[in-house]
């Protein structure tokens, strides 16, 4: 499968936990996104990443939100004290090198659901 | 703050109509534009994307784009009731995309 690869699917938190949620991007990209969809709304831009660097993060809460890259394996957003507010689907993008198309692509989300 | 523009509907079509779906947006920054389908439940789906003023047309897709207007806009000829699901109009912002909120298509049999 060489599409954008999100999980879990689905994740059931109660308030006060830890929810992190993991992204792989499509083969031969290197930009990744995350964008969050409240119910009924549209889509906003949160974090874009490279490998080992944020490179905007000016959708983000400061508090409770921090995402990475690392070297090697996923991204992973991580929502720290999760209140009901957080409910909601993360989506991540990815896009290829720079230079080259700024289409990005969507995987199937993660739906966050806070009890 | 840059926004991007979109009519929410629902738009209800008649199946074998054109359904044209319009955006504006603010940010005469932006460069690059898409079109995304996003089915309920699901994540979206690149259906075109437009970087120049003019058409740009792909199969029963045409995305037109007028950038002294600021304006976006996707035709879909011959819909079908497949095509129902709402249309994310977006606008790149330095490589972030700004999305509209989404116009809801309705294509009737």
């Amino acid at each position: 499968n060489a599409g954008v690869m999100q999980n879990p699917r689905h994740l059931v938190r109660r308030r006060g936990q830890e929810a992190r949620l993991r992204c792989s991007p499509m083969k031969g990209h290197s930009h990744v996104y995350w964008y969050r969809q409240l119910p009924e709304e549209g889509l906003k831009f949160m974090v874009y990443l490279q490998k080992e660097n944020i490179i905007d993060e000016s959708g983000m809460p400061k508090e409770r939100f921090s995402a990475e890259f690392p070297k090697e394996g996923p991204s992973i957003l991580r929502i720290q004290q999760v209140v009901r507010g957080d409910s909601a689907a993360y989506f991540c993008a990815s896009s290829p090198p720079t230079g080259q198309t700024n289409e990005q692509f969507f995987g199937p989300g993660t739906r966050l659901t806070v009890l | 703050q840059k926004e991007v523009e979109q009519n929410s509907g629902p738009l209800s079509v008649p199946e074998g109509a054109i359904a044209s779906l319009n955006c504006t947006y603010s940010d005469r920054g932006s460069q690059s534009f898409f079109w995304y389908r996003q089915y309920s439940g699901k994540s979206p789906e690149l259906i075109m994307s437009i970087y120049s003023n003019g058409d740009k047309e792909d199969g029963r897709f045409t995305a037109q784009l007028n950038k002294a207007s600021q304006y976006v806009s996707l035709l879909i000829r011959d819909s079908q009731p497949s095509d129902s699901a709402t249309y994310l109009c977006a606008g790149d912002s330095s490589y972030k995309l700004i999305f509209g909120s989404g116009t809801r298509l309705l294509v009737r049999p």
